[in-house]
Parts: C-alpha cells; structure tokens; sequence
C-alpha cells in the first residue's frame, strides 16, 4: 500500500516560533509538493521537489522554505511562524512526467497563535 | 495565480442525479486529474485524462478534456449521498513538473 505519511495531525506553534512540517512517502517518488489549503482558496502550491536537494518555487512561497536531503523526506518550514500561516498543510509525491497520479498524505491542520 | 478554476463553487443536489462539474486551466498541460477530498482529509486521485485523449470513463465518472478551450468536465452518474465531497481538478504543466489545483467544487447529495 501506496504512503505519504505527515508527521503530525494537528499543531499549534506560537507567533514567532520555527515550524517544521515533515511528510515521508514510501513510493521511491521524485517529485514532491507542499500545498496549503484554505476555504475558498482551494490548494495553492508553496514549494515542490523534482529531485533531491532539488526545489522549484511555488505561488507562495513567501515566508516559508523546504528542504530535501533525502528521497523519502520532504520538509517545510516557517522561519518564524505568522498567525496568516494557519491553514491546513497538504504534502504530496509522485512519479515525474508519468502518467500517473499524486499521492496525497493526511494534512497537518497548523494554528498559530 | 491559480491554474485551475472551477465551476460551480457548490452543487446541491438529491441522490440518483447526475453532477457536472466543470475546470478550466490557463497553460499548456500534459494531463489533467480529478481528486476527490473527505472534509478534513487528504486528497484521493479518481481519474486522470492525458492531452491527446477527449473523454475518459471509469466506473460512474466521465472526464472530458477540450484543449482548444482548455476546459475539463466530470460527469458523476447517479449519485449517491457518499459521493458529497469537495472536487479539484488538477494540472501537470508541460513546463515541467508542477501540479497545480483549482478552487475546487463543493458537492453535496442529499439522500
């Protein structure tokens, strides 16, 4: 069975605090995505990976970065986390350039307070 | 800016109808995906149709792609009350490997 695992469900951080979102996925996957998800905004694109230590930008990328040191692991981070930054966190990985589909983990539900 | 748009924002309708829910897109794709999202959950890939394919079935979903417009539908027959969910549509860009959603389309079908 297929995995993209996130390392938490819920979290709450303080203003101020560094946060790190970790999402693990199983499938030998190159790319990796790190989405946000907010009420009538539907999923917009932070960062992805297309290799290790590889990442390209995504619509928002302001105020976070990603990091890629391994295959399976890809993580976000808040430099200094922003009550703008609660939201719902959605990792994902799949083949490059294939015709197949993105495998989606939980979500992290972030509050910041 | 997002990819993808879709249309409606909510559906409201009673089980046994059909949904149509629409997408359209901004840049050049290698193909297009649906996925379907439990309140609260992650996303569920359901069907995915490549640019050079116009109409694509499995089981009670029909996809339909329109390069020319760059539009997408998915047809859900005879609905049930378990299909009420959230709809996105999704992009592969030939630029490369972005994946990029729409808004997406509340669906609710009540029994």
């Amino acid at each position: 069975d297929v995995k993209v695992t996130q390392s938490s469900r819920y979290l709450v951080k303080r203003t101020g605090e560094k946060v790190f979102l970790e999402c693990v996925q199983d499938m030998d996957h190159e790319n990796m995505f790190w989405y946000r998800q907010d009420p009538g905004l539907g999923l917009r694109l932070i960062y992805f990976s297309y290799d290790v230590k590889m990442k390209e930008k995504g619509d928002i990328p302001e105020g976070y970065s990603v990091s890629r040191e391994k295959k399976e692991r890809f993580s976000l981070i808040l430099e200094s986390a922003s009550t703008n930054q609660t939201s719902m966190y959605l990792c994902a990985s799949s083949f490059p350039r294939r015709i197949t589909e993105a495998f989606f983990g939980q979500g992290t539900r972030l509050t910041v307070v | 800016s997002q990819q993808g748009e879709e249309d409606p924002q909510a559906l409201s309708i009673q089980e046994g109808e059909n949904a149509t829910m629409n997408c359209s897109y901004k840049t050049s794709i290698n193909n297009l995906q649906w996925y379907r999202q439990n309140s609260g959950r992650g996303l569920v890939h359901l069907i995915l149709i490549r640019s050079n394919e116009r109409e694509k079935h499995s089981g009670r979903l029909r996809v339909t792609l329109d390069t020319s417009k760059k539009s997408s539908s998915l047809l859900i027959t005879a609905s049930r009350a378990a299909d009420t969910a959230s709809y996105f549509c999704a992009t592969e860009e030939t630029s490369g490997s972005r994946l990029t959603f729409g808004e997406g389309t509340q669906l609710t079908v009540n029994p």
